[in-house]
């Protein structure tokens, strides 16, 4: 079974340029998130899809941080104007339904912001 | 949201030792779950234990759960350099089941 993917796997780009993060999660999985990951902290939840409706946006920075899940699969989380505070790895998991299972996880994202 | 917290921070083991890590976390959960990170196979999802179980064995794995003091922990038996890697307990919590992660334990076997 093929896994989460992602790309681009590594970015740089210099603080207020614009960025687009890609993943398609493993098939028949109906719940897709976004996470962030700064050195040395632990994941965390940008936004939740149950298909293509959002669950949980409430840690987004929605006035630069923007996602979508177009007809239920891939999803992309672009980011407009990014700030040298975005630097992270930016993770995308999947699972076939939120409740209470485990996530399965792609291998990420590494922006840097100069 | 606040971040749980792990202990201790990092943890450097010779080969064959067991490694405990624990987790404290600050809401009511449905489940709390335990991930490793490693470069090579990114982050993977361990062992899960639900709200209402109090220990829970997989392999060389053994995971307990106090909900009166909010906290877990994690034990790897007989250690192997592969198990080098950062873990991360995750509680679950929430209608949507929303995982919120610690800042993580690295662990470092030394062989």
């Amino acid at each position: 079974e093929a896994g989460v993917a992602q790309s681009p796997r590594y970015k740089i780009i210099e603080k207020r340029q614009s960025v687009a993060f890609w993943c398609n999660p493993i098939s028949g999985h109906a719940t897709l998130y976004w996470y962030q990951q700064i050195l040395g902290q632990g994941p965390k939840l940008l936004i939740q899809f149950q298909n293509n409706g959002v669950v949980d946006d409430s840690q987004l920075p929605k006035d630069r941080f923007s996602a979508e899940r177009l007809k239920g699969v891939d999803s992309t989380l672009k980011i407009q104007p990014a700030k040298l505070e975005d630097s992270a790895v930016y993770l995308c998991a999947s699972n076939l339904l939120a409740g209470g299972i485990e996530q399965f996880f792609g291998p990420g994202t590494r922006l840097t912001v100069l | 949201s606040q971040q749980g917290e792990e202990d201790p921070q990092a943890l450097s083991i010779q080969e064959g030792e067991n490694a405990t890590m624990n987790c404290s976390y600050k809401t009511s959960i449905n489940n709390l779950q335990w991930y490793r990170q490693n470069s090579g196979r990114g982050l993977v999802h361990l062992i899960l234990i639900r709200s209402n179980e109090r220990e829970k064995h997989s392999g060389r794995l053994r995971v307990t759960l106090d909900t009166s003091k909010k906290s877990s922990s994690l034990l790897i038996t007989a250690s192997r350099a592969a198990d080098t890697a950062s873990y991360f307990c995750a509680e679950s919590g929430g209608s949507n089941y929303k995982l919120t992660f610690g800042k993580g334990t690295l662990l470092t076997v030394n062989p």
